[in-house]
């Protein structure tokens, strides 16, 4: 079984600052997913990686994914208050199984 | 153009009931995923139908069914409820075959008493 672990599981830092949450996959996985959720709310598709090296980036977010350290990383930029949420990556294996991270609920300070 | 369809929002049922949840995609989309969200478990995948098609399922027992209509609307069924699946049901479609940029609705939230 493919195994998603995020961490930080919690991330509070001040406006301004510069984190990044960090996404390990055990097995190999042909696609990589990130997501947001604000409480409450439903999820929010941000990013879709599909190949080694691949980089994406929105706003203060970049997304980039590593096959090889079977790592993806979630890079945020001069953090602000509206990208308080919580974060799940997702992997997806040749046998097309998915499977989520657990989270990592970021909580901008002002 | 409007956004996924989740209906019903909130349900309350009782163990050993059976509930029908559905999903309207967003006009084109022709993929469905349905995911239930549990503080204990967190996210997990349940299904994945593209033009009527299971394409792929999670690791549910076979209590959990879907399937998907040729308007690309679908509904997951969940026989024999259980305290333990009381989650927050959701669904995303996207266009393709594949888990690209998927579009989620609001979900329904299930209560099993």
């Amino acid at each position: 079984e493919l195994k998603v672990e995020q961490n930080p599981l919690f991330l509070s830092m001040q406006e301004g600052k510069n984190y990044t949450i960090y996404c390990n996959y055990s097995t190999t996985s042909d696609r990589l997913y990130w997501y947001r959720q604000d409480p409450g709310k439903s999820l929010e598709s941000l990013f879709v990686l599909l190949s080694n090296g691949a980089v994406k980036q929105e706003g203060r977010l970049m997304a980039s994914l590593d096959t090889k350290a079977r790592l993806s990383t979630l890079h945020i930029t001069a953090a602000v208050h509206d990208l308080s949420a919580t974060y799940f990556c997702a992997a997806e294996n040749t046998g097309n199984q998915f499977y989520f991270g657990t989270g990592t609920s970021l909580t901008v300070i002002p | 153009k409007a956004g996924v369809t989740q209906t019903p929002r909130y349900l309350i049922k009782t163990r050993g009931q059976q509930v029908t949840l559905s999903c309207s995609p967003i006009s084109g989309h022709r993929s469905v995923s349905w995911y239930q969200q549990t503080p204990g478990q967190g996210l997990q995948f349940l299904f994945e139908y593209f033009s009527e098609t299971q394409r792929n399922k999670g690791n549910f027992p076979g209590r959990f069914s879907g399937r998907q209509f040729s308007n690309s609307r679908s509904e997951m069924n969940v026989s024999t409820l259980e305290l333990g699946d009381s989650a927050l049901y959701l669904c995303a479609s996207s266009w393709g075959s594949g888990r690209e940029t998927q579009y989620f609705g609001p979900g329904t939230r299930l209560l099993v008493l």
